[in-house]
């Protein structure tokens, strides 16, 4: 089975430009994840769609960042425009709940962004 | 807000010796405790989890940890490491603090030379 993926795995853009970030998460699985872990610092949560619906966004940054999933299969995550803070690892997962109770969060390899 | 705290950023261990990875967390309710790894050049994966029960949680890879309550922490031990456990270290919980998301500590850098 096919494990999460994630395109790029590398992009260098420079301040001011957009990016559109990808994810597929396990076929099957309808809850879907972005974390982003900036240098030294924690990995945090941004958001989490169910399907195709935000079930919560309460962790993106500010309005520079949209992620969408249209269908409820993959996911794209856009900076717009970027800024030099916005340089980190992107982190997508996904999951698969089963009567309410937690399911284990599969990782993507991420995405290194690098704003210029 | 909740938080979790990792002791060490960065421990050096030779092969055979024993390992606790420290794991501290702030949230007054109930939380799902979890330690992820990330092998180098691969993807973050879990290493076992805690939701409710028996305290002491096996995972996998002969890695262990255990969840005191009253200590709030949620500590990492393996009674001999391997050079093949070189590794970033995450401990991560769930709370019911109103995100879905999982809450990590900025990780530890584990270094087993042979």
């Amino acid at each position: 089975e096919a494990g999460v993926t994630q395109f790029p795995s590398h992009s260098v853009i420079e301040k001011g430009q957009t990016v559109t970030l990808r994810c597929d998460p396990i076929s099957g699985h309808d809850n879907l994840y972005w974390y982003r872990r900036v240098m030294g610092k924690e990995i945090k949560f941004l958001l989490h769609f169910v399907k195709e619906s935000k079930q919560d966004e309460s962790g993106m940054p500010n309005n520079r960042f949209l992620a969408e999933r249209t269908g409820g299969t993959y996911s794209t995550l856009k900076v717009q425009p970027a800024e030099l803070e916005d340089s980190g690892v992107y982190f997508c997962a996904s999951s698969q709940p089963r009567g309410g109770k937690y399911n284990e969060q599969f990782f993507g390899p991420g995405t290194r962004l690098t704003v210029l | 807000a909740q938080s979790v705290s990792q002791h060490n950023h960065h421990v050096i261990l030779s092969e055979a010796a024993s390992l606790e990875l420290g794991c501290n967390y702030s949230y007054g309710g109930t939380v799902n405790l979890f330690w992820y790894v990330q092998y180098p050049g691969q993807h973050l994966q879990l290493l076992l989890k805690y939701f409710s029960g028996d305290p002491l949680v096996k995972g996998i890879k002969g890695f262990e940890a255990e969840f005191i309550k009253s200590k709030f922490s949620f500590n990492l031990r393996k009674p001999s490491v391997q050079w093949s456990d070189t590794a970033e270290y995450f401990c991560a919980i769930l709370g019911g603090g109103g995100a879905d998301g999982l809450t990590f500590g900025k990780g530890t850098h584990l270094i087993i030379q042979p």
